[in-house]
């Protein structure tokens, strides 16, 4: 099983609803990220978690909160989100530590804030 | 802080080479990455090169890195239909942040 799978694929909620996103990976990794992607740029990352622990968080708002139960699942708790929040999300993993650009990407929760 | 920049299009016919083109100013790279995304999808790496390599050659693809000039490019041969997406060029920031440029958009013409 060489996949991150991301569920749901698209997502359409409210300003006030509260959602989360799920990335799940069996290949024994033990680095999972979040990226934001915009139409036409690049990803942004958002946090990265290493063993289970939180290592990289670049200021995202508290609307956003992660969540890393175990080494194979990730999840991307939104609450309160604003129409700009509107975006792909990308979860990711690897199998080195965070010192490492070698990452297996799924293929995203499209998310759409009303 | 890094900046990783590329060529935002590129348009060849079907059996052509592409050559996509990316600069990046952190000279204490040791990894530069190439991923592609087709529409619709997530990211997927198609290669690396360790920076003390000058080129790397896997199949249809060609990595040259000229660390002097802080100049990384892909060639891809044959380029076919399925080859059409964005590609990202990204280097290891010293903070271990993947950096990405802007993406070059491939158009394969049939």
């Amino acid at each position: 099983d060489t996949e991150v799978t991301q569920t749901p694929k698209h997502l359409v909620m409210g300003m006030t609803n509260k959602k989360s996103l799920k990335c799940e990976q069996h290949m024994g990794h033990r680095a999972m990220y979040w990226y934001k992607q915009k139409a036409k740029k690049p990803p942004e990352l958002m946090f990265v978690y290493s063993y289970e622990k939180l290592s990289i968080n670049e200021s995202v708002p508290s609307r956003f909160s992660p969540e890393c139960p175990n080494s194979s699942l990730l999840n991307l708790h939104l609450h309160a989100l604003q129409p700009e929040d509107s975006a792909l999300y990308l979860c990711a993993s690897s199998p080195f530590e965070t010192d490492t650009g070698e990452l297996f990407f799924g293929e995203g929760s499209r998310l759409t804030v009303l | 802080g890094e900046d990783v920049e590329q060529s935002l299009f590129l348009s060849v016919r079907e059996g052509d080479s592409s050559v996509i083109n990316c600069t990046y100013t952190d000279s204490s790279s040791t990894y530069l990455y190439w991923y592609k995304q087709e529409p619709g999808a997530g990211l997927q790496l198609l290669t690396y090169i360790f920076s003390n390599m000058d080129m790397k050659q896997d199949q249809r693809l060609t990595v040259l890195l000229n660390k002097k000039d802080k100049h990384l490019s892909l060639r891809i041969a044959d380029t076919q239909t399925g080859d059409s997406a964005i590609y990202f060029c990204a280097d290891l920031d010293g903070g271990n942040k993947l950096v990405f440029g802007a993406g070059t958009i491939l158009r394969v013409k049939s």
